[in-house]
Protein backbone atom coordinates (compact mmCIF):
# COMPACT_ATOMS: atom_id res chain seq x y z
CA UNK A 1 0.00 0.00 0.00
CA UNK A 2 1.08 3.45 0.12
CA UNK A 3 1.80 4.05 3.61
CA UNK A 4 1.68 2.25 7.16
CA UNK A 5 -1.85 0.82 7.96
CA UNK A 6 -3.06 0.01 11.46
CA UNK A 7 -6.54 -1.70 12.22
CA UNK A 8 -8.43 -1.21 14.02
CA UNK A 9 -8.39 2.66 14.42
CA UNK A 10 -9.77 2.43 17.75
CA UNK A 11 -10.16 -0.43 20.47
CA UNK A 12 -12.52 -0.04 23.48
CA UNK A 13 -12.03 -3.05 25.58
CA UNK A 14 -12.70 -4.55 29.52
CA UNK A 15 -9.88 -5.02 32.11
CA UNK A 16 -8.74 -8.77 31.32
CA UNK A 17 -9.89 -9.22 28.12
CA UNK A 18 -7.37 -9.96 25.21
CA UNK A 19 -7.02 -7.61 22.04
CA UNK A 20 -5.06 -8.24 19.16
CA UNK A 21 -3.86 -5.03 16.82
CA UNK A 22 -2.85 -5.52 13.59
CA UNK A 23 -0.11 -3.31 11.33
CA UNK A 24 0.02 -3.74 7.80
CA UNK A 25 4.05 -2.04 6.76
CA UNK A 26 4.88 -0.37 3.46
CA UNK A 27 5.46 -3.15 0.56
CA UNK A 28 9.15 -4.25 0.68
CA UNK A 29 10.01 -2.87 4.06
CA UNK A 30 12.04 -5.78 6.01
CA UNK A 31 11.71 -3.64 8.93
CA UNK A 32 8.64 -3.30 11.43
CA UNK A 33 8.57 -1.54 14.51
CA UNK A 34 5.80 -0.99 17.65
CA UNK A 35 5.83 1.66 20.16
CA UNK A 36 3.62 2.95 22.40
CA UNK A 37 2.13 6.56 23.06
CA UNK A 38 0.50 7.35 26.25
CA UNK A 39 -0.87 11.00 26.81
CA UNK A 40 1.82 13.65 26.74
CA UNK A 41 4.68 11.19 26.33
CA UNK A 42 6.55 10.78 23.09
CA UNK A 43 6.50 6.94 21.50
CA UNK A 44 8.47 4.49 23.82
CA UNK A 45 9.76 1.54 21.84
CA UNK A 46 8.10 -1.84 22.50
CA UNK A 47 9.87 -4.82 19.81
CA UNK A 48 11.16 -4.40 16.67
CA UNK A 49 11.36 -7.09 13.59
CA UNK A 50 13.63 -7.93 11.00
CA UNK A 51 11.57 -9.89 8.55
CA UNK A 52 9.68 -12.86 10.52
CA UNK A 53 12.16 -12.82 13.60
CA UNK A 54 11.62 -10.26 16.59
CA UNK A 55 15.75 -8.87 16.78
CA UNK A 56 14.77 -6.78 19.89
CA UNK A 57 11.95 -7.37 22.22
CA UNK A 58 13.80 -5.93 24.91
CA UNK A 59 10.75 -2.57 25.25
CA UNK A 60 7.93 -5.21 25.58
CA UNK A 61 6.76 -4.16 29.39
CA UNK A 62 5.59 -7.87 30.52
CA UNK A 63 4.87 -11.56 29.20
CA UNK A 64 0.98 -10.35 28.61
CA UNK A 65 2.55 -8.78 25.32
CA UNK A 66 3.15 -10.78 22.60
CA UNK A 67 4.24 -9.80 18.31
CA UNK A 68 4.51 -12.27 15.09
CA UNK A 69 4.87 -11.37 12.13
CA UNK A 70 4.33 -14.97 10.71
CA UNK A 71 5.20 -13.94 7.13
CA UNK A 72 7.47 -11.23 7.29
CA UNK A 73 4.75 -8.37 6.24
CA UNK A 74 1.82 -7.63 8.48
CA UNK A 75 2.65 -7.65 12.24
CA UNK A 76 0.24 -8.57 14.82
CA UNK A 77 0.36 -7.07 18.99
CA UNK A 78 -1.44 -9.02 21.14
CA UNK A 79 -2.09 -8.03 24.70
CA UNK A 80 -3.31 -10.82 27.00
CA UNK A 81 -5.65 -9.95 30.30
CA UNK A 82 -5.57 -6.37 29.52
CA UNK A 83 -5.06 -3.86 32.24
CA UNK A 84 -6.20 -0.04 32.67
CA UNK A 85 -2.48 0.98 32.71
CA UNK A 86 -2.53 -0.63 28.95
CA UNK A 87 -4.25 2.07 27.78
CA UNK A 88 -2.18 4.11 25.14
CA UNK A 89 -2.02 4.75 21.28
CA UNK A 90 0.09 1.58 19.90
CA UNK A 91 2.39 3.24 16.65
CA UNK A 92 3.22 0.67 14.09
CA UNK A 93 6.46 2.10 12.05
CA UNK A 94 8.48 0.38 9.22
CA UNK A 95 11.82 1.04 7.55
CA UNK A 96 13.32 -0.50 4.06
CA UNK A 97 16.08 -2.41 5.71
CA UNK A 98 15.49 -1.73 8.81
CA UNK A 99 19.55 0.03 9.45
CA UNK A 100 19.99 3.72 11.73
CA UNK A 101 20.29 5.07 7.98
CA UNK A 102 16.40 3.97 7.18
CA UNK A 103 13.68 6.89 7.57
CA UNK A 104 10.70 5.19 9.47
CA UNK A 105 7.23 5.32 7.74
CA UNK A 106 4.51 5.21 10.64
CA UNK A 107 1.16 4.57 11.07
CA UNK A 108 -1.94 6.37 12.12
CA UNK A 109 -1.70 4.47 15.30
CA UNK A 110 -4.40 2.49 17.25
CA UNK A 111 -6.39 4.08 20.17
CA UNK A 112 -6.50 1.34 23.04
CA UNK A 113 -8.66 2.00 25.84
CA UNK A 114 -8.92 -0.42 28.50
CA UNK A 115 -12.17 0.04 30.68
CA UNK B 1 20.23 4.98 29.39
CA UNK B 2 19.66 7.26 26.86
CA UNK B 3 17.54 10.14 27.98
CA UNK B 4 15.93 12.52 25.24
CA UNK B 5 14.43 16.48 26.34
CA UNK B 6 12.50 18.65 24.60
CA UNK B 7 12.43 22.13 25.33
CA UNK B 8 10.19 24.22 25.46
CA UNK B 9 6.99 22.28 25.93
CA UNK B 10 4.71 24.26 23.98
CA UNK B 11 5.42 27.27 22.36
CA UNK B 12 3.31 30.14 20.46
CA UNK B 13 4.32 32.55 17.91
CA UNK B 14 3.02 34.59 15.15
CA UNK B 15 2.88 33.58 11.79
CA UNK B 16 6.25 34.87 9.79
CA UNK B 17 8.38 34.46 13.18
CA UNK B 18 11.73 31.69 12.15
CA UNK B 19 12.14 29.58 15.17
CA UNK B 20 14.03 27.02 17.05
CA UNK B 21 13.52 24.21 18.50
CA UNK B 22 15.70 22.05 21.21
CA UNK B 23 16.36 18.79 21.61
CA UNK B 24 19.08 17.25 24.04
CA UNK B 25 20.03 13.77 24.60
CA UNK B 26 22.61 12.56 27.62
CA UNK B 27 24.55 9.61 25.21
CA UNK B 28 26.75 10.94 22.62
CA UNK B 29 26.76 7.20 20.97
CA UNK B 30 23.81 7.15 18.92
CA UNK B 31 23.50 6.42 15.39
CA UNK B 32 21.26 9.15 14.16
CA UNK B 33 18.77 11.85 15.44
CA UNK B 34 15.64 12.35 13.63
CA UNK B 35 12.86 14.90 13.75
CA UNK B 36 9.02 14.20 13.26
CA UNK B 37 5.73 15.64 12.92
CA UNK B 38 2.55 14.57 14.87
CA UNK B 39 -0.84 16.78 14.43
CA UNK B 40 -3.60 15.89 16.61
CA UNK B 41 -4.58 12.36 16.27
CA UNK B 42 -2.41 11.45 13.98
CA UNK B 43 0.56 9.11 13.38
CA UNK B 44 4.16 10.80 12.92
CA UNK B 45 5.75 12.41 9.84
CA UNK B 46 9.57 12.00 9.77
CA UNK B 47 10.78 15.32 8.73
CA UNK B 48 14.48 15.42 8.82
CA UNK B 49 17.19 12.37 9.66
CA UNK B 50 20.96 13.15 10.31
CA UNK B 51 23.29 10.44 10.59
CA UNK B 52 25.53 10.46 13.43
CA UNK B 53 28.37 11.65 11.21
CA UNK B 54 26.61 14.76 9.84
CA UNK B 55 26.15 17.87 11.44
CA UNK B 56 22.76 19.19 9.66
CA UNK B 57 20.11 18.48 7.18
CA UNK B 58 17.71 20.75 5.56
CA UNK B 59 14.71 19.87 4.17
CA UNK B 60 12.81 23.49 2.49
CA UNK B 61 11.89 25.72 5.58
CA UNK B 62 13.73 23.02 7.97
CA UNK B 63 16.89 23.13 9.47
CA UNK B 64 17.94 20.42 11.68
CA UNK B 65 21.42 20.54 13.14
CA UNK B 66 23.60 18.05 15.14
CA UNK B 67 26.26 18.35 17.99
CA UNK B 68 27.03 15.17 19.54
CA UNK B 69 29.60 16.38 21.55
CA UNK B 70 27.12 18.56 23.45
CA UNK B 71 24.02 16.37 23.25
CA UNK B 72 22.15 18.63 21.43
CA UNK B 73 19.89 19.32 18.04
CA UNK B 74 17.84 22.12 17.39
CA UNK B 75 14.79 22.51 14.64
CA UNK B 76 14.53 25.80 12.86
CA UNK B 77 11.67 26.58 11.03
CA UNK B 78 12.23 29.94 8.53
CA UNK B 79 8.92 31.95 8.34
CA UNK B 80 6.50 30.35 10.20
CA UNK B 81 3.02 29.20 8.78
CA UNK B 82 -0.02 28.27 10.57
CA UNK B 83 0.15 25.19 9.23
CA UNK B 84 3.31 23.95 10.67
CA UNK B 85 1.24 24.19 14.00
CA UNK B 86 1.63 20.69 15.82
CA UNK B 87 3.42 18.36 17.61
CA UNK B 88 7.20 18.53 16.87
CA UNK B 89 8.92 15.18 18.33
CA UNK B 90 13.01 14.43 18.61
CA UNK B 91 14.30 10.90 18.81
CA UNK B 92 17.98 9.52 19.09
CA UNK B 93 18.42 5.87 17.30
CA UNK B 94 19.83 3.92 20.14
CA UNK B 95 21.34 1.02 17.92
CA UNK B 96 22.06 0.12 14.59
CA UNK B 97 18.86 -1.15 14.28
CA UNK B 98 17.24 2.23 14.09
CA UNK B 99 14.79 1.42 17.52
CA UNK B 100 14.02 4.81 18.58
CA UNK B 101 14.09 7.30 21.81
CA UNK B 102 11.63 9.73 21.92
CA UNK B 103 11.55 13.14 23.60
CA UNK B 104 7.97 14.24 25.29
CA UNK B 105 7.96 17.09 22.12
CA UNK B 106 7.20 20.46 21.68
CA UNK B 107 3.28 21.53 21.27
CA UNK B 108 3.83 24.33 18.11
CA UNK B 109 1.19 26.66 17.50
CA UNK B 110 1.74 29.52 14.47
CA UNK B 111 -0.94 32.12 14.93
CA UNK B 112 -2.10 33.64 11.87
Amino acid sequence: GAGVSQTPSNKVTEKGKYVELRCDPISGHTALYWYRQSLGQGPEFLIYFQGTGAADDSGLPNDRFFAVRPEGSVSTLKIQRTERGDSAVYLCASSFLGTSADEQFFGPGTRLTVL
Amino acid sequence: KQEVTQIPAALSVPEGENLVLNCSFTDSAIYNLQWFRQDPGKGLTSLLLIQSSQREQTSGRLNASLDKSSGRSTLYIAASQPGDSATYLCAASRGSQGNLIFGKGTKLSVKP
